[in-house]
């Protein structure tokens, strides 16, 4: 069963750093695409950030340069480091699995980051 | 960037009745090498995460009941629900994954039982 379980999010001042977790089980991280996928209080959803298998990563432009996305394999762990943070950055942060390749079929419960001074 | 455009923002419908969820892009997402178009119609209901419905604008997940059915092509699509349940209040979310750097979702729409 596959199963994705996201933490470390929680309240951080503007400026401040933050690293997700996702930690995945029911199949292997590295050899499937896997996002994160934000939504702000009462808001809509907003594709942050992709890690194809072959490792090529890429980000929404309102998070390019201050977030990085990773995984690691053997703890088959998805990560999104967050540097810089502001207050729009402020949501439930969800990762997300595509295991066609296309559409995302599991997503996680999501974590609350909140960034306020 | 491909945009997506929801409508109606929220509607109200009777136990029952049919429900109509429109989505349009900005841009064709119909891949013409394999005749499929690339969206997603996902479900999410209140403190939960999204749920896949619909994917290659048509296709039901397993496990979705099937009154809830996908249609459209090119730039037009729609999420109908035949006969809605109570369960079926949530937001409803279309999504393409034709362009997938950004992957973008439409604004929700918002149904709710009248």
């Amino acid at each position: 069963e596959v199963q994705l379980v996201e933490s470390g999010g929680g309240l951080i001042q503007p400026g401040g750093s933050l690293r997700l977790s996702c930690a995945a089980s029911g199949f292997t991280v590295s050899s499937n695409y896997m996002s994160w996928v934000r939504q702000a209080p009462g808001k809509g959803l907003e594709w942050v950030s992709i890690i194809y298998s072959g490792g090529d990563t890429y980000y929404a432009e309102s998070v390019k340069g201050r977030f990085t996305i990773s995984r690691d394999n053997s703890q088959n762990t998805l990560y999104l480091q967050m540097n810089s943070l502001r207050a729009e950055d402020t949501a439930v942060y969800y990762c997300a699995l595509g295991s066609s390749g296309y559409y995302y079929d599991y997503w996680g419960q999501g974590t609350l980051v909140t960034v306020s001074s | 960037d491909i945009v997506m455009t929801q409508s109606p923002d929220s509607l109200a419908v009777s136990l029952g009745e049919r429900a109509t969820i429109n989505c349009k892009s900005s841009q064709s997402i119909l891949y013409n090498s394999n005749n499929k178009n690339y969206l997603a119609w996902y479900q999410q209901k209140p403190g939960q995460p999204p749920k896949l419905l619909i994917y290659w604008a048509s296709t039901r997940e397993s496990g979705v009941p099937d009154r809830f059915s996908g249609s459209g092509s090119g730039t037009d699509f729609t999420l109908t629900i035949s006969s809605l349940q109570a369960e079926d209040a949530a937001v409803y979310y279309c999504q393409q994954y034709y362009s997938t750097r950004p992957y973008t979702f439409g604004q929700g729409t918002k149904l709710e039982i009248k």
